[in-house]
């Protein structure tokens, strides 16, 4: 079967750094890739990580390794409208499996 | 607005009645998913249309049922649900065989009375 396990909530505080990190097991292993949702909006795509490495776009960053079935997401310059979840998610042949969510909360 | 559009926002319904939820992308995408969001759970995927054939059913309960006419739409018809099917249902497209960069649409936020 295929999961994923992120924490469930993590506080940071504005301006700060904070990472949020993801293991999986899977089969078919595509990518792994993150989205932003804030409430009662719709999940939005953040990044994707096809290899292993650091993907960096503007404050946010991505990383993966496959060896260790990990990765994680690197948030910087916190800001208060980064507060929202962020799934991680596995690509697979044909479809995306979501983990659960972390819900960020963001501090002044 | 993200280019999918999903309608109604918000619907509650009784257990015998029957609605349908409507997904509309703008995206020239050719590859359709419902997803299921509950709180504190993961997003479950339901069903993947991918060029308008049905490729994947994720052992969802027969009341619902999804229909996709052409590549820029896509149903979930809803009939004799449960209290526990209220839930957010998210519609989503891609470009078929890109795993990632799902667009997804706002969601429909289902309350089975």
């Amino acid at each position: 079967g295929q999961s994923l396990e992120q924490p469930s909530e993590v506080t940071a505080v504005e301006g700060a750094i904070v990472q949020i990190n993801c293991t999986y097991q899977t089969s078919g292993f595509y990518g792994l890739s993150w989205y932003q949702q804030h409430d009662g909006g719709a999940p939005t795509f953040l990044s994707y990580n096809a290899l292993d490495g650091l993907e960096e776009t503007g404050r946010f960053s991505s990383f993966l390794s496959r060896s260790d079935s990990y990765g994680y997401l690197l948030l910087q310059e916190l800001q208060m409208k980064d507060s929202a979840s962020y799934f991680c998610a596995v690509g697979s042949a044909s479809k995306i499996i979501f983990g659960s969510g972390t819900r960020l909360s963001i501090r002044p | 607005e993200t280019g999918v559009t999903q309608t109604p926002r918000h619907l509650v319904m009784g257990m015998t009645n029957k609605k349908s939820l409507k997904c509309e992308q703008h995206l020239g995408h050719n590859a359709m998913y419902w997803y299921k969001q509950s709180a504190k759970k993961p997003l479950e995927l339901m069903f993947v249309y991918s060029l308008e054939e049905r490729v994947e059913n994720n052992s969802v309960p027969s009341r619902f049922s999804p229909e996709c006419p052409n590549s820029s739409h896509l149903f979930l018809h809803l009939h004799t649900l449960q209290p526990e099917d209220s839930a957010l249902y998210l519609c989503a497209s891609s470009q078929e065989g890109h795993n990632y960069g799902y667009t997804f649409g706002s969601g429909t936020r289902l309350t089975v009375v």
